[in-house]
């Protein structure tokens, strides 16, 4: 099953904080967070792995709640270039570590 | 060299034709992907090939037929394509490591009359 993301789409002004959520109805081993612009490909921001390890971007941050099966991506004082289309990507805990199955999506925009 | 190329950037073709698409990295990356996405949703998983061998297949009708010659090349073939497989063909490539972070090229774009 997809995981399900919300919201489905949010306006922000420069500056102003948002929170991304992603949430899976299976047991997770880790979570990927990409971004996409419209006629782009996605592009990787971070990873967290079960047990607390965590790669990634250094402006935008990101937690992992592996009892609720649950991230969240936190992005602050957004940039006009955070605009995009928002994806989680789980890999399932005993599947492969590389099948990523992707989330609902988030359409963020940010306005001047 | 940090990029995943594909080729063609746009394809149309009718239900009766082959057509390939290719995808192809130099960043060492042992493991390469097929996503398809249509608009407005998020990529689908059609293939994984880990160390040049097919390790996933997503149920992905035979009508795609994926290649995958060496290590920095993945191909896919397309024959008998019917109009609802007309999408964004996305590759990607990745270490296989605990992290897996994936590198997207831009993707095909292809249309199927």
């Amino acid at each position: 099953q997809q995981p399900v993301q919300s919201p489905q789409a949010v306006i922000l002004r420069e500056g102003e904080d948002a929170v991304i959520n992603c949430s899976s109805s299976k047991a997770l081993y880790s979570v990927h967070w990409y971004r996409q612009k419209h006629g782009e490909a996605p592009v990787f921001l971070m990873i967290l792995l079960k047990g607390g390890e965590q790669k990634g971007h250094d402006k935008i941050s990101a937690s992992f709640n592996e009892k609720k099966q649950q991230s969240s991506l936190y992005l602050t004082a957004s940039q006009l270039s955070y605009s995009g289309t928002y994806f989680c990507g789980t890999a399932a805990l005993g599947g492969a570590t590389n099948k990523l199955i992707f989330g609902t999506g988030t359409l963020l925009a940010v306005q001047p | 060299d940090t990029e995943v190329t594909q080729t063609p950037k746009h394809l149309v073709m009718g239900m009766t034709n082959k057509k390939s698409l290719k995808c192809e990295q130099h960043m060492g990356h042992r493991a390469m992907y097929w996503y398809k996405q249509k608009a407005k949703k998020p990529p689908e998983l059609m293939f994984v090939y880990s160390y040049e061998k097919l390790s996933i297949n997503e149920s992905v009708p035979s009508r795609f037929s994926p290649e995958c010659p060496n290590s920095s090349l993945l191909n896919l073939h397309l024959h008998a394509l019917q109009p609802e497989d007309s999408a964004l063909y996305l590759c990607a490539s990745s270490h296989l490591s605990n992290y897996n972070e994936q590198f997207f090229g831009p993707g095909t774009r292809l249309t199927v009359l």
